[in-house]
């Protein structure tokens, strides 16, 4: 089944330590999404790549960063993470950019 | 600026008890409304899009409509595995999705 798929799916980090989440896609899509989610609240855009444009959301932390080496995978990068930063990370992904995004099942991080 | 909010914040239902969820937004030049579900420690499920007002779409139990102001999931005779978060999220031309806070859903046996 094409699908969405993110590793790992539980991450602890320690205070400040540099850490990796990676996400990759089987649909072929051509626009990928980064959103964070905390406890009980909306999904927040970081940002999302369609095709390799990157594009930043305004209020996105310079802390967090991404990749997208090729169509089917992409990575968050959290170079110092704080404990304001422990939640939910959801990649997504859509054909177009004014289509269904198909979620993966999200990594929970958490920061010690 | 595009706003979404959805009411009521949590619901309690008897299994067969049929209910509404409600997401009012604000949006200038609504390009579609898009129905989630989300179960605790997963990530979003796609339900429905909608795109102009006097839709609806159906899957098994669950309806979506749409007016120009808001949409509803119409729930009819709920069972327990329906119990999950319940997200709406609005697309304007041109800009991102905007997503609801949800409405966490309990349909108890």
């Amino acid at each position: 089944d094409a699908m969405v798929i993110q590793n790992p799916r539980y991450q602890v980090t320690q205070f400040g330590k540099p850490v990796t989440l990676s996400c990759s896609q089987t649909l072929n899509h051509n626009v990928m999404y980064w959103y964070q989610q905390k406890s009980s609240q909306a999904p927040k855009l970081l940002f999302h790549y369609y095709d390799k444009d990157f594009n930043n959301e305004a209020d996105t932390p310079d802390n967090f960063q991404s990749r997208r080496p090729n169509t089917s995978f992409c990575f968050l990068d959290i170079r110092s993470p704080g404990l304001g930063d422990a939640a939910m990370y959801l990649c997504a992904t859509s054909r177009d950019r004014e289509y269904e995004q198909y979620f993966g099942p999200g990594t929970r991080l958490t920061v010690t | 600026e595009d706003q979404v909010t959805q009411s009521p914040e949590a619901l309690r239902l008897q299994e067969g008890e049929s209910s509404s969820l409600n997401c009012s937004y604000t949006v200038s030049g609504l390009r579609g409304l898009f129905w989630y579900r989300q179960d605790p420690g997963k990530g979003p499920e796609f339900l429905f899009t909608l795109y102009s007002a006097g839709e609806e779409k159906e899957k098994e139990r669950l309806k979506a409509t749409l007016t120009k102001k808001e949409s509803f999931l119409h729930i009819t005779a709920p069972k327990p595995e329906d119990s999950a978060t319940y997200l709406c999220a609005v697309q304007a031309y041109g800009q991102n999705f905007v997503f609801g806070p949800g409405t966490r859903l309990s349909v108890l046996p």
